[in-house]
């Protein structure tokens, strides 16, 4: 079954929006990660959050591993913050990283 | 700290030509890792280094792939005769520590087109 599921797929923001992307992961995953790629490919780190809240500027992030969610949230939003985020995390004890298939988030000026 | 580095950034090939990528990871850090990404797809895991020792492979790495990291510093991603299927982008990244879970950094990942 899908191990890290990303919702929603895709998101329209004005300039100054803010927005929340979701990200479900099944038993086998944990360690949660969240990423930024930009439009020209570079994958940047957000977060590694396998649990509680943590904060960066406008963004945050919270994980509930009991219950198995990841929230990123991004207030005020920037054109620069356009690009496709993804969310990831550990297989079963291993070193592979599963990624989800991304939010591709547009911020419209 | 100059982050991760990978060359060539961009590679047009015929098909069944061989290529090679280079990665640079961030100094000191013992894991590096292999990625593969394909237009609108997250990336997908190929393999995975603790200093040179190869611990990780895909089953997405078939045996036109080879991947080393001879003294534990860069690392090289060969594929023999290319397929037009190969055509993605490759990332590498690297992490410190040696427990299971770390930070993990990506670099700007090298483009590859096989015609």
């Amino acid at each position: 079954g899908i191990q890290v599921e990303q919702s929603p797929p895709d998101l329209i923001l004005q300039e100054g929006a803010n927005s929340t992307l979701r990200c479900n992961f099944s038993d086998s995953v944990n360690n949660l990660q969240w990423f930024h790629q930009n439009p020209w490919g570079q994958l940047i780190n957000l977060f590694y959050i396998p649990s509680g809240t943590k904060q960066n500027g406008r963004l945050s992030a919270t994980t509930v591993a009991t219950e198995r969610y990841s929230l990123l949230y991004i207030s005020s939003s920037q054109t620069t913050d356009s690009g496709v985020y993804f969310c990831a995390g550990f297989q079963g004890g291993s070193e592979k990283l599963v990624f989800g298939k991304g939010t591709k988030l547009t911020v419209n000026p | 700290d100059t982050g991760v580095s990978q060359n060539p950034r961009h590679k047009i090939t015929k098909r069944g030509q061989n290529v090679t990528f280079r990665c640079d990871p961030i100094s000191e850090h013992n894991r590096l890792y292999w990625y593969r990404q394909t237009l609108g797809q997250g990336p997908e895991f190929l393999t995975y280094f603790q200093n040179e020792a190869q611990l990780e492979k895909s089953r997405l790495l078939s045996d036109r792939f080879s991947a080393e990291r001879p003294k534990g510093s860069f690392s090289t991603l060969e594929i023999q005769r290319t397929e037009q299927g190969d055509s993605a982008m490759y990332l590498c990244a690297s992490s410190p520590g040696t427990g299971v879970g770390n930070t993990i950094y990506f670099g700007e990942g090298s483009w590859l087109t096989v015609v």
